[in-house]
């Protein structure tokens, strides 16, 4: 059964500082994994999506990365700023799911202080 | 092109009545899925549906809760006698596909809805 983890569960930082956060599961056998942004009362905005045969996907001061063997992912961001405060959510689709049926981490809510 | 929308945003309902919450899809999009948030827990799956079928249930309670996609109109979840174990965040999002599965697609989710059970 794939188990998705992410650590720290909160995580707060100075601007302008660089932070990774981390995701790990427990099954490699993946179709992709994806991160995703949860603010509060609203819905998850996807930022990264990393297919299974790539290492890494690029999207402006965010880079994610996949090494599947280790079964984990980093999502890495750049000259944080305020507004990346925000709950990050990872999620992986197992091979053997259907469609979207996404496994999630409990999320890394992350806070910068101006 | 308006994104995945939800509603209520909040609902309020007494132990044992009915709570029904719609999801409109993307433009386009004919794959709907429920997923539910409780406090201190993580999203989890409910239910995938295409236009008037449900594909995988496999996430949903066995009990008062069922799910719909008509051919016309939003997708459905309704909880029968809400109990206080119900009050959670609700999400629905969805995909398009028309040939098939395509796992490698992004999901688009709406802004959910907040459900309370006094």
């Amino acid at each position: 059964k794939q188990e998705v983890t992410q650590i720290p569960a909160a995580l707060s930082v100075p601007e302008g500082e660089n932070l990774v956060l981390n995701c790990s599961f427990t099954d490699s056998a993946i179709y992709n994994l994806q991160w995703f942004r949860q603010d509060p009362g609203k819905g998850l905005t996807s930022l990264l999506l990393i297919q299974s045969s790539q290492r890494e996907q690029t999207s402006g001061r965010l880079n994610a990365s996949l090494d599947k063997s280790s079964g984990r992912s980093t999502l890495y961001i750049a000259a944080s700023q305020p507004g990346d405060s925000a709950t990050y959510l990872c999620a992986v689709i197992p091979i053997y799911n259907q469609g979207g049926k996404l496994i999630f981490g409990q999320g890394t809510e992350l806070s910068v202080k101006p | 092109n308006a994104g995945v929308m939800q509603n209520p945003r909040h609902l309020v309902r007494r132990r044992g009545q009915e709570a029904r919450l719609r999801c409109s899809p993307m433009k386009g999009h004919s794959h709907v899925y429920w997923y539910r948030q409780l406090p201190e827990e993580g999203l989890k799956f409910m239910v995938y549906l295409q236009k008037e079928n449900i594909i995988d249930e496999s996430g949903m309670p066995k009990e008062r809760f069922s799910a719909e996609f008509p051919k016309e109109g939003p997708s459905i979840l309704r909880i029968q006698q809400v109990v206080r174990g119900d009050s959670a965040a609700y999400f629905c999002a969805s995909s398009w596909n028309d040939r098939g599965l395509t796992t490698n697609e992004k999901l688009f989710f709406g802004s959910g809805t907040q459900l309370s059970v006094l």
